[in-house]
């Protein structure tokens, strides 16, 4: 069946540092991606999505390309923040949007 | 919009008390979803309703857990009797049939029961 799997965490990282989670996918058809985060006591938050291949979902710095070829959706931000520290969830919704995959979550803290 | 409300943010009950999670999903979305979020076991879907209608409640661990949607813009998620293990944060989540649509979440309740 259709699934995601990301990178194990926790990550850690220094202000200002380059962070890349990565995310891969297996489905049948033509899925749409999501990254979601959860900042601490609240619920998931749509990051960003890419609905097919070659696109590029982008928000507050953060950027994912949905790439076809290696099942790919690696989410990147260039410079991060201590205000960045959350868990990310990697996301796969089939087309109809009825299923949708969650992978484990990510932990990133950002530290001064 | 409001969001996807949740009631209440926090209970804690003790072993064997009925347990009742309230959802309000946002206005105009038909589809809803349960999910239950531990450390040991993450992000799990429980059951989700498409135009009010239960579609898929292969989640819900056990028969002491039911939810019902009786109409468009409340959800109820129900324990019954409520055991330490359900210890746990839910979330309700509510979106657009026909999608690929994104999901937009409730803050959750965290539910503790000793």
């Amino acid at each position: 069946g259709d699934s995601v799997t990301q990178m194990e965490g926790p990550v850690t990282l220094s202000e200002e540092a380059f962070l890349t989670i990565n995310c891969t996918y297996t489905a049948t058809g033509y899925p749409s991606l999501f990254w979601y985060v959860q900042y601490p006591g609240e619920g998931l938050q749509l990051l960003l999505k890419a609905t097919k291949a070659d696109d590029k979902g982008s928000n507050k710095g953060f950027e994912a390309t949905y790439r076809k070829e290696t099942t790919s959706f690696h989410l990147e931000k260039g410079s991060v923040q201590v205000s960045d520290s959350a868990v990310y969830f990697c996301a796969l919704s089939d087309r109809t949007g009825n299923q949708f995959y969650f992978g484990t979550g990510t932990s990133l803290t950002v530290i001064p | 919009d409001a969001g996807v409300i949740q009631s209440p943010r926090h209970e804690v009950t003790e072993m064997g008390q009925e347990v009742t999670l309230r959802c309000k999903p946002i206005s105009g979305h038909n589809s809803l979803f349960w999910y239950r979020q531990t450390m040991m076991r993450g992000l799990e879907l429980l059951i989700y309703f498409n135009n009010n209608v239960p579609i898929d409640d292969s989640g819900m661990p056990e028969d002491r857990f039911s939810a019902k949607m009786p109409n468009a813009s409340f959800s109820t998620l129900k324990i019954q009797p409520s055991e330490p293990r359900d210890s746990a944060v839910y979330f309700c989540a509510s979106s657009l049939i026909g999608g690929p649509y994104e999901q937009y979440f409730g803050p959750g309740t965290r539910l503790t029961v000793t």
